[in-house]
C-alpha cells in the first residue's frame, strides 16, 4: 500500500532555513505529483504547492513563492520541501501528500512539526 | 483565487444522528471539490473527491454532492469515531484552496 513518510520534527531561529523530506513507497514514484500543504497551530490547511516527480517541475502558492523550493530524489523515492528565511509565523506542521483520483490529495505523510522560535 | 465557505462552524449533535456539513464557493467549480475528515493528531484523510465519489475504504455512510458553488457532505448516521473537523477543497483553479473547515463535536 501507498505510505508517505516524513522526516522528523525541527526546532529553528527566526531567519534560519528547513528542510523537510517525505519518502514515498507502493506506487510508481513518477506517476503522481506530490503536494505540500501547512497547518498552523490550531488552523486550517493551506496549500503551498506541488512537485512533479517525474520532470521535478514546480507550482508554488503565490504566498510561498519567494521561499519554497521543493525537490525530488527519483532513485530514493523522496521529495523534499525547503522554507527560507522561516518567521516565527511558519510555526506550523508541514504535511506532504500524493495527489489521487480527481486530482484530490489521496495519500498524506504523518506531517513534520516545526517550530520557529528565538 | 477561489474562496470556500464552510458552515456551520460546528455542528454538535449525537451518535446516530444526521450530520450535513455545507461549502459554498466563490465561483463555480464545476464538480471539482474534494472533502477531507482530520481528527486531532493525525494527518487529514481524503473522504470524497470529485464532489459525490468516495474515496478507497470510506464507509457508505458519507456521502458528498453538489456542483457549481453548492457543495454538501452528509454523514447518515454518527459513529463515535466520526466527530472531527471536515474540510473541503477545491482543484478547478491554482492555487488548491480549502475552507475554513467544521467540527462535528459530540453534543
Amino acid at each position: 500500500q501507498v505510505h508517505l513518510v516524513q522526516s522528523g520534527a525541527e526546532m529553528k531561529k527566526p531567519g534560519a532555513s528547513v528542510k523537510i523530506s517525505c519518502k514515498t513507497s507502493g506506487y510508481t514514484f513518477t506517476d503522481y505529483f506530490i503536494h505540500w500543504v501547512r497547518q498552523a497551530p490550531g488552523q486550517g490547511l493551506e496549500w503551498m504547492g506541488w512537485i512533479n516527480p517525474y520532470n521535478g517541475d514546480t507550482k508554488y502558492a503565490q504566498t510561498f513563492q519567494a521561499r519554497v523550493t521543493m525537490t525530488r530524489e527519483t532513485s530514493d523515492r523522496t521529495v523534499y520541501m525547503e522554507v527560507d528565511t522561516l518567521r516565527n509565523d511558519d510555526t506550523a506542521v508541514f504535511y506532504c501528500a500524493k495527489e489521487g483520483r480527481g486530482y484530490s490529495l489521496a495519500n498524506w505523510g504523518q506531517g513534520t512539526l516545526v517550530t520557529v522560535s528565538s | 483565487e477561489i474562496v470556500l465557505t464552510q458552515s456551520p462552524a460546528t455542528l454538535s449533535l449525537s451518535p446516530g444522528e444526521r450530520a450535513t456539513l455545507s461549502c459554498r464557493a466563490s465561483q463555480s467549480i464545476s464538480n471539482f471539490l474534494a472533502w477531507y475528515q482530520q481528527k486531532p493528531g493525525q494527518a487529514p484523510r481524503l473522504l470524497i473527491y470529485d464532489a459525490s465519489n468516495r474515496a478507497t475504504g470510506i464507509p457508505a455512510r458519507f456521502s458528498g454532492s453538489g456542483s457549481g458553488t453548492d457543495f454538501t457532505l452528509t454523514i447518515s448516521s454518527l459513529e463515535p469515531e466520526d466527530f472531527a473537523v471536515y474540510y473541503c477543497q477545491q482543484r478547478s483553479n491554482w492555487p488548491l484552496t480549502f475552507g475554513g473547515g467544521t467540527k462535528v463535536e459530540i453534543k
